[in-house]
């Protein structure tokens, strides 16, 4: 059973406009939330980060928002840029041991 | 620092063959994690290490056993190679719970098993 969803499979978006990214998970228990950028043929790198205590995180063009009563949470960039096209995949962490993936979203960003 | 390393890349086992995918880090990473991800899909966790001489199952660890012998070196077995093990593998690292839970991943292992 699929404890991290991402229900849209793709997304594109033009060049200097907002990326919204989301995610819906189902244990409540989750503790620790976090974003990964993955291009094709290598692993993915760490993006930004979010605890169930916070409802928001920033880190340069990127934000992520929280939602626990949704249990929903999205991440944001602005401006895109084509640099930034890559599958995504949120990640739900249960104590910091274990951790579950979503399926990911490809976003392109037309230049 | 070479960060999280797998070895081999590619590799293509036949049915009932066994092999050890290696991973090793240079960070002194506590934590250490292998997963596979099928096509279309996200990662699943297959084992895990909190550190050496201690490891746990996650979520797919059926058909692969696991050791920390080292902080750095984290291999992963496949005893009996079947075709639903063709995925790609990758190993991860991470300073882990009171740190840090952002994950290092290595550039991941291809497995075809026919």
């Amino acid at each position: 059973d699929q404890q991290v969803k991402q229900n849209s499979p793709s997304l594109s978006v033009q060049e200097g406009r907002i990326s919204i990214l989301n995610c819906d998970y189902t244990n409540s228990m989750f503790d620790y939330f976090l974003w990964y950028k993955k291009y094709p043929a290598e692993g993915p790198t760490f993006l930004i980060s979010i605890s169930s205590i916070k409802d928001k995180n920033e880190d340069g063009r990127f934000t992520v928002f929280l939602n626990k009563s949704a249990k929903h949470l999205s991440l944001h960039i602005v401006p895109s840029q084509p640099g930034d096209s890559a599958v995504y995949f949120c990640a739900a962490s249960l104590t910091g041991n274990q951790f579950y993936f979503g399926t990911g979203t490809s976003l392109t960003v037309i230049p | 620092n070479a960060g999280v390393t797998q070895t081999p890349k590619f590799r293509i086992l036949k049915i009932g063959q066994s092999m050890t995918l290696q991973c090793a880090q240079d960070m002194n990473h506590n934590y250490m994690y292998w997963y596979r991800q099928d096509p279309g899909m996200g990662l699943k966790l297959i084992y895990y290490s909190v550190g050496a001489g201690i490891t746990d199952k996650g979520e797919v660890p059926n058909g692969y056993n696991v050791s920390r012998s080292t902080t750095e070196d984290f291999p992963l077995r496949l005893e009996l190679a079947a075709p639903s093990q063709t995925s790609v593998y990758f190993c991860a690292s991470s300073y882990g719970r009171g740190f840090s839970y952002e994950q290092y991943f290595g550039p991941g292992t291809r497995l075809t098993v026919t």
